[in-house]
């Protein structure tokens, strides 16, 4: 099976940088997803890692060490409108590209 | 972007009925698409892998005799819930991924289910 870990809670400033981290434990994957979630929304697409390294998109960037099982998301330039709920999740292999979520992290963003 | 639409957005039943909802992606063909439930503050479960003109795939835990699932055609998954109970209310949503696109898993907007 699968399992992820990542922290349940998050609390930054406005125009701070924030990481969150994600730890996980699978018998085989084909890459590290991240997503946002609104209250009441969907979740969004941020980002892929299938290989080790940092991508970056915009304000957004991600990790992802195979090696060490660990991942993060790193957030910059924060915005009130950042505050939200993010999930990383894992396509393990031979799911047909399905994805397992970890529980989730809730940020909030302060003046 | 692709998008995926869910129908209905919220519904409300009684003890004992069951419930289509449906997800729709509606500007590419999906021949595989994900149905998830989330509990208020919790994260995505997933629930089943619908493929189109086959059987669903359940994962564990998870009764196919009551979440039925069907994959009709490339643009359309349906999950019925069937003799609803109040503790299957829960936000329902369901995704697609759209290849030629990418690796991004594209989510509805899920649908409300209050059983009463």
């Amino acid at each position: 099976g699968q399992s992820l870990e990542q922290p349940s809670e998050v609390t930054a400033v406005e125009g701070a940088i924030v990481q969150i981290n994600c730890t996980y434990q699978t018998s085989g994957f084909y890459g590290l997803s991240w997503y946002q979630q609104h209250d009441g929304g969907a979740p969004t697409f941020l980002s892929y890692n299938a290989l080790d390294g940092l991508e970056e998109t915009g304000r957004f960037s991600s990790f992802l060490s195979r090696s060490d099982s660990y991942g993060y998301l790193l957030l910059q330039e924060l915005q009130m409108k950042d505050s939200a709920s993010y999930f990383c999740a894992v396509s393990p292999s031979g799911g047909y590209n399905k994805l397992i979520f970890g529980a989730g992290t809730r940020l909030a963003v302060h003046p | 972007g692709a998008v995926v639409s869910q129908h209905p957005s919220w519904v409300i039943c009684k003890s004992g009925t069951s419930v289509k909802i449906e997800c729709r992606s509606l500007d590419f063909q999906a021949t595989t698409m994900f149905w998830y439930r989330q509990f208020p503050k919790q994260s995505l479960m997933l629930m089943a892998t619908s493929n189109e003109g086959s059987k669903a795939t359940y994962e564990q835990g998870v009764e196919k005799d009551k979440f039925l699932i069907n994959h009709a055609s490339l643009t359309l998954s349906t999950l019925t819930v069937t003799s609803a109970h109040p503790e299957d209310s829960s936000f329902y949503i369901c995704s697609a991924r759209d290849p030629p696109a990418g690796d991004e898993q594209y989510f509805g907007p899920g649908t409300r289910l209050t059983v009463t």
